[in-house]
């Protein structure tokens, strides 16, 4: 039972280049979050799904894209990176707020140069 | 969203009790108050949560005031491994479960 599994651990993207950060759980939850902290701060929530086919924007959504298609897998595209994206990013998932706690990966340390 | 406030920093001594406070007056009757743990740079690791009443368990345990408006996170027995950030957060019962974390209370336990 591996949890929450997030790929790649680190990357170092060039401005303007794209990729996807990677998050699956198998948890049978319907909840997942994406989540930025940038260094010294505190979580910021992205972009988080209720289900599969459903998601929705959270507090800093410019920049990102998510696709929900099965309940297992919320994955993260960065379009265009710019060096404000320089951050390390979380995936997180709950199977019934609030009276569940989240579960989150361990992360992906993203560098944009 | 309920908002949480703590303070940016605390220092306790190895072995004693650490009591970590968190203000959340404008939670609401079916908001949970969560509290999370941060190691380095690892994702948050889960330490307790309570809606009206005390709560315990074998890492910490949890005092809600009366009117729910503040929290104290007790740690009985604090060891160096404790040190890290330390966020209490309000999830709310509605909104998609989204929690909205603060910047937490750094702890450093000091031998």
């Amino acid at each position: 039972n591996a949890g929450v599994t997030q790929t790649p651990k680190f990357r170092i993207l060039k401005i303007g280049q794209s990729m996807t950060l990677q998050c699956t759980q198998d948890m049978n939850h319907n909840y997942m979050y994406w989540y930025r902290q940038d260094p010294g701060m505190g979580l910021k929530l992205i972009y988080y799904s209720v289900g599969a086919g459903i998601t929705d924007k959270g507090e800093v959504p410019n920049g990102y894209n998510v696709s929900r298609s099965t309940t297992e897998d919320f994955p993260l595209r960065l379009e265009l990176a710019a060096p404000s994206q320089t951050s390390v990013y979380f995936c997180a998932t709950t199977g019934r707020p609030p009276k569940e706690k989240l579960f989150f990966g361990s992360g992906t340390q993203l560098s944009v140069l | 969203d309920a908002k949480t406030t703590q303070p940016p920093s605390m220092d306790c001594a190895e072995g004693r009790a650490a009591n970590l406070p968190c203000n959340h007056s404008t939670i609401s009757g079916n908001e949970y108050v969560y509290w999370y743990r941060q190691i380095h740079s690892q994702g948050p690791q889960y330490i307790i949560h309570g809606l009206k009443n005390n709560e315990t368990n074998e890492m910490a345990s949890l005092i809600i005031t009366e009117d729910r408006k503040s929290s104290t996170l007790i740690l009985p027995h604090a060891t160096l491994r404790d040190t890290a950030v330390y966020y209490c957060i309000v999830s709310p019962n509605t909104n998609a479960g989204k929690s909205t974390f603060g910047d937490g209370t750094t702890l450093t336990v000091k031998p």
